[in-house]
């Protein structure tokens, strides 16, 4: 099974962009659908959106105007980038990936705080 | 978008009882892609059950999930310390991904 961690400033300014990084390790990067998914302190879990194999995309239409997710597969790495954030984008940020949609490995998650 | 309704929203037990979780989705899940986390505090979800009836690697046998269509339930028997949680349903049959609301088992 395939181990993840997420990386990436735990605070960023209202209006800017969230950048977060994924590194995956114990396996090949390719072949997998790889999610963004995030929990706002408290609350439920929402899908983000993921990528697969050479850089297909699907996002979530909730989020689909603002976000973008990439992959480095030299670096074993994907990336996710939130563009004009808000308050409302606080949360806890996993990614997580999977053979097929279903995100069955996941990493242990990284705190995003929108504040000035 | 599918969307998933989970009850109880809190189900209060004793360690050693059975927990029966209910998760409804609002349209039919293809191919019975419903699958099954629990979220303990401060960690990420882990994946319990698959396409509706199957167990993940390393998930003991006292989990169970059964259902189709568009109705779905974890059954956890003998509840350990460790399942006093929050457990999420979540379909992966149509995009976008969807997640239910979740049901807390708590200490009675």
């Amino acid at each position: 099974q395939v181990q993840l961690q997420e990386s990436g400033p735990g605070l960023v300014k209202p209006s800017e962009t969230l950048s977060l990084t994924c590194t995956v390790s114990g396996d090949s990067i390719s072949n997998y659908y790889w999610s963004w998914i995030r929990q706002p302190p408290g609350k439920g879990l929402e899908w983000i959106g993921y990528i697969y194999n050479s850089g297909s995309t699907n996002y979530n239409p909730s989020l689909k105007s603002r976000v973008t997710i990439s992959v480095d597969t030299s670096k074993s790495q994907f990336s996710l980038e939130l563009a004009s954030v808000t308050a409302a984008d606080t949360a806890v940020y996993f990614c997580a990936g999977g053979r097929g949609w279903l995100p069955d490995s996941w990493g242990q998650g990284t705190l995003v705080t929108v504040s000035s | 978008e599918i969307v998933l309704t989970q009850s109880p929203g809190t189900l209060s037990l004793s360690p050693g009882e059975r927990a029966t979780l209910s998760c409804r989705a609002s349209q039919t899940v293809g191919n019975n892609y419903l699958a099954w986390f629990r979220q303990n505090p401060g960690q990420a979800p882990r994946l319990l059950i698959y396409d509706a009836s199957n167990r993940a690697t390393g998930i003991p046998d006292r989990f169970s999930g059964s259902g189709s269509g568009t109705d779905f339930t974890l059954t956890i028997n003998r509840l350990e310390p460790e399942d006093f949680a929050v457990y999420y349903c979540q379909q992966s049959a149509h995009s976008p991904l969807t997640f239910g609301g979740g049901t807390k088992v708590e200490i009675k």
